[in-house]
């Protein structure tokens, strides 16, 4: 059972538009991070959401940890090629150990 | 600023044998994490150690896979008598002691394991 899904799973745009990409869960998390990962490479921090309602912007980025905080969901302004990558959410859950538990990800592809 | 280091980078084992997978943590890390990423498949936790203690292995399989994070050096993860089946991706991952409810966790860019 994946207690994190994401959508979409697959995004193809173009440079300059804009997109949100969702990550849903039925169970309640401490924090949410947000990750980008590059082929080849291993999974790269963006960003941290403890508080639920809590938003928080990393230049044209913009998190947001849902209320009930059982969702959370990234917006990007104006695409870049340089933002294509693999995104992925990860929840640690409540009373449990630092594991994280990872989404589904999303394959984010810019095109010039 | 050194991050999360791991090595070697790529491994290729013949069915059979031992692979090592070494971690260094970021430097005032005390928490380190191994997550394994499958084929077509997403991140899977496997075990979170502290230095000379593991505190949790619910993501270990139950025979031929170990883990250990000694006083001095890396945190090792070790596969015995590795199976086609174990191909993947090991990222390595560390965090600063805890601080309220945060669990920031950065990762290391990861071993190829090829089994052939």
């Amino acid at each position: 059972t994946q207690l994190l899904e994401q959508s979409p799973q697959f995004l193809s745009i173009q440079e300059g538009e804009n997109l949100t990409v969702y990550c849903n869960s039925s169970s309640v998390f401490s924090s949410l991070q947000w990750y980008r990962q590059e082929p080849g490479e291993g999974p790269v921090l963006l960003v941290t959401v403890v508080t639920g309602g809590e938003v928080k912007k990393l230049k044209r980025l913009t998190f947001q940890f849902g209320d009930a905080r059982k969702d959370s969901s990234l917006h990007i302004t104006a695409a870049q090629p340089g933002d294509t990558g693999l995104y992925l959410c990860a929840g640690a859950k409540l009373g449990a150990t630092n594991k994280l538990i990872f989404g589904t990800g999303t394959l984010l592809a810019v095109q010039p | 600023n050194a991050g999360v280091m791991q090595n070697p980078r790529h491994l290729v084992r013949r069915r059979g044998q031992e692979a090592r997978l070494r971690c260094s943590p970021m430097k005032g890390h005390s928490h380190v994490y191994w997550y394994r990423q499958l084929p077509e498949e997403g991140l899977k936790f496997m075990v979170y150690l502290q230095k000379e203690n593991i505190i949790d292995e619910s993501g270990m399989p139950k025979e031929r896979f170990s883990a250990e994070f000694p006083k001095e050096g890396p945190s090792i993860l070790r596969i015995q008598q590795v199976v086609r089946g174990d191909s993947a991706a090991y990222f390595c991952a560390s965090s600063p002691p805890m601080s309220g409810l945060t669990y920031e966790q950065y990762f290391g860019p990861g071993t190829r394991l090829t089994v052939t």
